[in-house]
């Protein structure tokens, strides 16, 4: 099975900061790729899928990029409100694996 | 609007069962891949089951040859039946949508597995 690996586990960053997030999948996974966040005690949400599409109402202070097996979420000017969970996840065939995730604070 | 909705969870004793039920409404399973996902306490999100909409199952290893996943068109609801539970099972299920990753999700119910 395709293991996907986040780096770093976390972070902490001022507002403002350029943060970047990376995913690394063991095999070339195209751009088979979704980004979630998932703040404390709520459900995950999607922010970026197929590697770099924007979702529908997410800001656009946050972008994807990548293809293959290395794929990067950047958050161009941290913000409060960013404070969460991300998690990177492949859907090109199943399992469905998640990378184990990055928290992100603010400093 | 789309809805799902679990339900079914509770405090089991290890080598247990429990059937975890996901009523859709705005969306039909039958034409619908679907997923339940994971999330122990304090820790990631880990994968376990997909139905797709052609029926194709597939599991995460570590429950491969104890759950099944199915799905009843007539109601709407997607299922997880578990047996044989350890320990290491307890988490929030969630069941989502499969469809560009996650893009629907619930509300997750709790399973404990304890003795």
């Amino acid at each position: 099975d395709i293991q996907m690996t986040q780096s770093p586990s976390s972070l902490s960053a001022s507002v403002g900061d350029r943060v970047t997030i990376t995913c690394r999948a063991s095999q070339d996974i195209s751009n088979y790729l979704v980004w979630y966040q998932q703040k404390p005690g709520r459900v995950p949400k999607v922010l970026i899928y197929a590697a770099s599409t924007l979702q529908s109402g997410v800001p656009s202070r946050f972008s994807g990029s990548g293809s293959g097996t290395d794929f990067t979420l950047t958050i161009s000017s941290l913000q409060p409100e960013d404070v969460a969970t991300y998690y990177c996840q492949k859907y090109n065939s199943a399992p469905w694996t998640f990378g184990q995730g990055t928290k992100v604070e603010i400093k | 609007e789309v809805q799902l909705v679990e339900s079914g969870g509770g405090l089991v004793q290890p080598g247990g069962s429990l059937r975890l039920s996901c009523a859709a409404s705005g969306l039909a399973v039958s034409s619908n891949s679907v997923s339940w996902v994971r999330q122990a306490p304090g820790k990631g999100l880990e994968w376990v089951s997909i139905i797709y909409s052609g029926g194709s199952t597939y599991y995460v290893d570590s429950v491969k040859g104890r759950f099944t996943i199915s799905r009843d068109n007539s109601k709407n609801t997607l299922y997880l039946q578990m047996n044989t539970l350890k320990p290491e099972d307890t988490a929030v299920y969630y069941c989502a949508r499969g469809r560009l990753g996650h893009d629907y999700w619930g509300q997750g119910t709790l399973v404990t597995v304890s003795s």
